[in-house]
């Protein structure tokens, strides 16, 4: 089972309010990733990171932002919460796996609603 | 254009049932194409991994399979319990890229009924 955490779990905030999600990993994984999903919908990758001070954007715009101060560590941050951030975040880390891939574990995931 | 295509978009079964979920894609050049479960409220979860030089793989009661010169993959699941309940997302990765970037279908809400 993979060792990758969220929090909070859900969190419901209003409009306006500055938020951060947490991710942690305790894989020691260079390369970590947030994802955005909605309701039957497919994953969205929207921040990438390939390690210590190394932040990307994904291919869906998002008006979130991230840091990697530490390889364990992958914050994203919202600074103003608007209803239409109202989605599902996956974080997600991942290694070179087996067949030259790279098999990525994802973290439970923070239910995030904007009123 | 890179993408995923699942179907059916959602499958109601009888517990004990067998099922069969269907991936059809576009990405090139191919790596190697997952199957994930999702629970709801939950990250995903990798069941199978495969190359294109696989045709079938097996994790317990789950068995994909790729025929990679059509481009499609199936994933079966053998005398369905109430826990398989869930999302299953197809999930392909293509060669030319070093950061690891996966395409994702929709997923197939699968509810098993007891």
């Amino acid at each position: 089972e993979a060792d990758i955490y969220q929090t909070p779990r859900y969190l419901v905030i209003g409009t306006g309010k500055k938020i951060t999600l947490e991710c942690s990993q305790t894989m020691g994984h260079d390369k970590m990733y947030w994802y955005q999903q909605d309701p039957g919908m497919e994953l969205h990758l929207i921040h990438y990171s390939y390690g210590v001070n190394s932040t990307e954007k994904g291919d869906l715009s998002s008006e979130s932002t991230v840091s990697r101060i530490r390889t364990e560590h992958f914050p994203l941050t919202l600074e103003s919460a608007r209803p239409s951030h109202t989605s599902q975040y996956l974080c997600a880390s991942s290694d070179l796996d087996t067949v030259g891939g790279y098999e990525q574990y994802f973290g439970p995931g923070t239910r995030l609603t904007v009123t | 254009k890179n993408q995923v295509e699942q179907s059916p978009q959602s499958l109601i079964i009888l517990e004990g049932k067998n099922c069969t979920l269907q991936c059809n894609y576009t990405v090139s050049p191919f790596s190697n194409l997952r199957w994930y479960k999702q629970d709801t409220g939950r990250g995903p979860v990798s069941l199978t991994i495969m190359t294109f030089s696989e045709n079938t793989k097996s994790n317990g009661r789950y068995t994909a399979t790729l025929d990679a010169d059509t481009k499609q993959s199936s994933l079966h699941i053998t005398a369905s319990q109430l826990s398989d309940s869930a999302s299953y997302i197809c999930v392909v990765s293509d060669r030319g890229s070093t950061l690891g970037r996966l395409y994702f279908g929709r997923g197939t809400q699968l509810t098993v009924w007891p």
